[in-house]
Formats: C-alpha cells, structure tokens, sequence
C-alpha cells in the first residue's frame, strides 16, 4: 500500500517566517504534487515534480516554491509566509511519468496557520 | 472559472438509501474521471474512475456514471452506510494536460442512521 507522509499535521507560523513543508513516498514514484485545499474551492495544484530537480508550477504558485533532491522526498516552501496561505496542504504522488490517468495518493495534509 | 463543478456542497441521505453525488465539467478535452472520499483531518482517498471511453464503472457499492454528451459524470452509493459520511471530490484530468489533475470544490455527504 501506497504511504504518503507529511512530517506535521499542524502549524503555526508568525507572518514573515520561513516555513518548510515536508513530504516522503515509499512506492518509487516519479510524480509528486502539492495541493492547498480551502472551504468552496477544492483542491488547488501548487507546484509538482516529475523526476529529481525537475518541477512545474501548478494553478497557485506564487508565494511558493519547491525543492526535490531525492526521488522520495518533495519539500514546499512559503519563503515569507502570509495570512492568506493559512490551508490546508496536501502532498501527493503517482505512478510513471505522465501517468494522467494514474490515482494520487494523498498524504494526511498538514493543517498551517499563519498569525 | 470552475472547470469541474460540484452544485451540491452538501446532501444527506437516510442509511441504506441511494447517495447520488454529481459533478459537471466544461472542458471536453477531459478524458479521465475520479472521485475521491475525504474524511476530516486525514488526505483525500481515491475510490473510483472511469475513462472517457466506458460509460459506467463499478466497484462494490460505488458506481460511477460518466455521460459525455452532458458533460456530466455521478457517483452512486447503495446502499448508503453511516460510514460514507465525508466530503466527496470529483476531479478530471487530460492526456494533453500531463499531470494536472482539476478538482472540484466538494460535497459533504451525512448519512443519516
């Protein structure tokens, strides 16, 4: 079975502080994404990769950025985090490369509020 | 502009009674269809999909209808369990699109003992 760990639940971060999201997958797969959810709009793509030191932005990538150093690991990034990225987020991976019609497989998300 | 719509941000059903959720989408390149369950504080897990080339796709409980024309695909859950109650996203993705996935906002299905 798929595990998609994200190293926090919850978050508290003062605007202006540096945050650093975690995310590890143990089946070998090539893509992983990072997604915010908010109340009426879903799940939102941020950034996603698709092999090491590759990645894309998504649909809201501002105010955002990413790091994949090793194939099993995806790290986002708020460099200066602000109010408006309080969220839910959540990390996600699949199978081979443009694999569009292979499931994600969601970590548990990380609940982040920025005071 | 939404391109996967979820109309109903809620329903509750009695238990043991038909759950119809349903999502529409504007984009006709779509070609792939999930649903995923989502209970508080835990990711979203898939439950089912269908390709554009088969209408219906079932799995136990779970049936999902998928009409083209309407660009219109439903999720039937018979018989509804106490269980099933969780926020219920549809999403679509494209082959040109690699691996963009687009979700819906959600439905939040009660069910009701």
């Amino acid at each position: 079975d798929v595990k998609v760990t994200q190293s926090s639940r919850y978050l508290v971060k003062r605007t202006g502080e540096k945050v650093f999201l975690e995310c590890v997958q143990d089946m070998d797969h090539e893509n992983m994404f990072w997604y915010r959810q908010d109340p009426g709009l879903g799940l939102r793509l941020i950034y996603f990769s698709y092999d090491v030191k590759m990645k894309e932005k998504g649909d809201i990538p501002e105010g955002y950025s990413v790091s994949r150093e090793k194939k099993e690991r995806f790290s986002l990034i708020l460099e200066s985090a602000s109010t408006n990225q309080t969220s839910m987020y959540l990390c996600a991976s699949n199978g081979s490369p443009l694999s569009y019609n292979s499931p994600l497989h969601f970590g548990n998300g990380t609940r982040l509020t920025v005071t | 502009d939404q391109q996967v719509k979820q109309n109903s941000p809620s329903l509750s059903v009695q238990e043991g009674r038909i759950s119809i959720l349903n999502c529409d989408y504007t984009n006709s390149m779509f070609d792939y269809f999930l649903w995923y369950k989502k209970y508080p504080a835990e990711g979203p897990t898939f439950l089912i999909s269908i390709s554009s080339i088969k209408d219906k796709n079932e799995d136990g409980r779970f049936t999902v209808f998928l009409n083209k024309s309407a660009k219109h695909l439903s999720l039937h859950i018979v018989p509804s369990q106490p269980g099933d109650s969780a926020v219920y996203f549809c999403a679509a993705s494209a082959k040109n699109y690699g691996q963009n996935f687009v979700f819906g906002p959600g439905t939040r299905l009660s069910v009701l003992p």
